[in-house]
């Protein structure tokens, strides 16, 4: 029944490592995102897929890989992870042309 | 540039008492402000909205006011109940953008 999931919840990992996060909305959407959260609550857009192709690509570091493989999922994939790559990761998704998105639980990701 | 500031990062208020958390946006160009609260351990979730033509909206005890002369956003919980509290975001978008820029976001804390 979970309207937007996300997996894992909690991901530790070492600098350098890659690691994924999935994400999946079972509410018919065709938009969905990726949102990062740093510790000071800061909320911040990185990525939005619209029907399986990238429609906002906001300054994130390439080691930042989105993949869309149908319009109700869009991972994340994360390679060479750094310290500062340690934060919550949030999906989201929403209806196009409309702004009121749903968001999953989130992944708290910590870098060691 | 796109930004959107919040006036208090902390908020407490005795429970059954009135809330009011404010938001400052820079971009004149916003046509719809969203109001989301995050409890903790959870994703963002909507509360209300409101588009640039209207300066004021009312839902379940909740009403957000709008001032586009001085760009400010407000957000007023009545009867403040324990549930209440959490991180209350405001964000704006404007046509065609497909995103929607966050503040810093407001702790509210109500005490028994």
């Amino acid at each position: 029944d979970t309207a937007v999931s996300q997996t894992p919840k909690y991901l530790v990992t070492q600098m350098g490592n890659d690691k994924s996060i999935k994400c999946e909305q079972n509410l018919g959407h065709d938009t969905m995102y990726w949102y990062k959260q740093d510790s000071k609550k800061f909320l911040k857009i990185m990525f939005s897929y619209n029907n399986k192709e990238l429609i906002i690509n906001e300054t994130v570091p390439n080691r930042f890989s989105p993949k869309s493989p149908d319009k109700a999922h869009l991972n994340l994939h994360i390679n060479s992870l750094e310290l500062g790559d340690s934060a919550v990761y949030f999906c989201a998704s929403s209806q196009t042309h409309t702004y009121e998105q749903y968001f999953g639980p989130g992944t708290r990701l910590t870098v060691t | 540039g796109e930004s959107v500031g919040l006036h208090l990062p902390t908020l407490s208020v005795q429970e059954g008492d009135n809330s009011i958390i404010n938001c400052a946006y820079s971009n004149s160009a916003s046509d719809y402000f969203i109001w989301y609260k995050q409890e903790s351990g959870k994703g963002p979730q909507f509360i209300i909205d409101i588009r640039s033509n209207m300066d004021k909206r009312q839902g379940q005890r909740v009403t957000v006011l709008l001032n586009k002369t001085v760009k400010h956003l407000s957000l007023q919980i009545a009867a403040t109940q324990p549930g209440d509290s959490a991180v209350y975001f405001c964000a704006e978008t404007f046509q065609g953008a497909q995103k929607l820029v966050f503040g810093q976001g407001t702790r509210l804390t109500i005490n028994p």
